[in-house]
Parts: C-alpha cells; sequence; structure tokens
C-alpha cells in the first residue's frame, strides 16, 4: 500500500531564505508524484510534478523537487521564500491498483510561514 | 472555462438535517473525488467515481452518499449531518491516465451544529 509522510507539519523560514519541504513515500510500483499549494480558504492547485525521465522537476514560482528513488523522497525547494509562499504544501502519489483505479495519496500537509 | 466548481461555498446545519453538495467539472475528466479536510489530517478520500454512473467508497465514506448520474457532475449527500461531519469539503477530477494531474475545486465549508 502506498504512504506519504510530510515531516514537519509546520516550517517557518525567514524571507530570502531557502524552503525545504520534505517527502518521503512508499509504493510497490514507480510512482507518479505530485506536490500541490492551498493558499487560505482555497482549493489546492498543482506545483509540480514528476511522472518519467528528469528526476530534477522545476514548477511554478520557482519551486524544484527532485525525485531521489534511493531514498524514496521527493522533497520541495525554492532558493529563496517570499512572501506569497506563506500556504500549506501538499505531497502526493498516484499508482495503479488492481481494478485500474488510480489511487491518490495525500500526504497531511506542511504549513509554511514566511518570516519578513 | 471554469474547470471544477462546488456549490454551495458555506452551509450550516443543525444535527439530523440533510444536503447536498454539487461538484461540476467542463474537462470531460472521467474521474471525481470527493475529499474532506480537517486540521492535522490532510486530505481524506470519502468517495470516488471512475466514470459516468458508476461510485465507490474511499477511505470516510460512512454518513455520505454519491451520485454521478452525468460524467460532469458528482453529488455528495448528507443523509443526517452529524457534528464530525463539520469540514471543509473538495471536489476534484482528473482524466485516465495515472499521471494526470487531480484538478481541485474551490471547498465548502460545512458547520453542522
Amino acid at each position: 500500500a502506498q504512504s506519504v509522510t510530510q515531516l514537519g507539519s509546520h516550517v517557518s523560514v525567514s524571507e530570502g531564505a531557502l524552503v525545504l519541504l520534505r517527502c518521503n513515500y512508499s509504493s510497490s510500483v514507480p510512482p507518479y508524484l505530485f506536490w500541490y499549494v492551498q493558499y487560505p480558504n482555497q482549493g489546492l492547485q498543482l506545483l509540480l510534478k514528476y511522472t518519467t525521465g528528469a528526476t530534477l522537476v522545476k514548477g511554478i514560482n520557482g519551486f524544484e523537487a527532485e525525485f531521489k528513488k534511493s531514498e524514496t523522497s521527493f522533497h520541495l525547494t525554492k532558493p529563496s521564500a517570499h512572501m506569497s509562499d506563506a500556504a500549506e504544501y501538499f505531497c502526493a502519489v498516484s499508482e495503479s491498483s488492481l481494478g485500474g483505479y488510480q489511487k491518490v495519496t495525500f500526504g497531511t500537509g506542511t504549513k509554511l510561514q514566511v518570516i519578513p | 472555462n471554469a474547470g471544477v466548481t462546488q456549490t454551495p461555498k458555506f452551509r450550516v446545519l443543525k444535527t439530523g438535517q440533510s444536503m447536498t453538495l454539487l461538484c461540476a467539472q467542463d474537462m470531460n475528466h472521467e474521474y471525481m473525488y470527493w475529499y474532506r479536510q480537517d486540521p492535522g489530517m490532510g486530505l481524506r478520500l470519502i468517495h470516488y467515481s471512475v466514470g459516468e454512473g458508476t461510485t465507490a467508497k474511499g477511505e470516510v465514506p460512512d454518513g455520505y452518499n454519491v451520485s454521478r448520474l452525468k460524467k460532469q457532475n458528482f453529488l455528495l449527500g448528507l443523509e443526517s449531518a452529524a457534528p464530525s461531519q463539520t469540514s471543509v469539503y473538495f471536489c476534484a477530477s482528473k482524466g485516465k491516465q495515472t499521471q494526470e494531474t487531480q484538478y481541485f475545486g474551490p471547498g465548502t465549508r460545512l458547520l453542522v451544529l
């Protein structure tokens, strides 16, 4: 069974500092990996995703993530935090299961606070 | 192209009342999902549908029913609301391929008194 672990439910960084949000997954098959962002009182929207090919994936708003199979990780980074990055971030894994249903499992989320 | 829309945006119910949440998508997606989001628990899948006329249970289906009579719509029903169903409900849709992105609606905030 697949699972997603996000280390740290709350992360605080100073404006201009590196953002690192951690995500580890378990999956019985090669997974498809996603990062979503949720701004206050809004739905989730895609930041970036890994399907196949290059393991370093670039997304919107300067974020990127690297798929490391050996570490079963898909950590999200941004070199320099901006106040507008304050939001909740969700890591997710998608895989096909028996019967063709595509199961999507979300982590419990990490709230990012950016301090001026 | 509105994407995924949800109605209503906010609702207050008394215990025992019923209501239906409507989700609509205009992207011709096969898959549709209902999640609930509670603090510290992430998103939990209530029910999902892999196509018109089909529905299936997710992780937390008790107390909810769903219907997918039309491909573009996915309804979530609460027959007898309970305070434990106070939550934010999100609908999502995606295409057939495993690697496709889920698109989320803006959410419905439900308060059950």
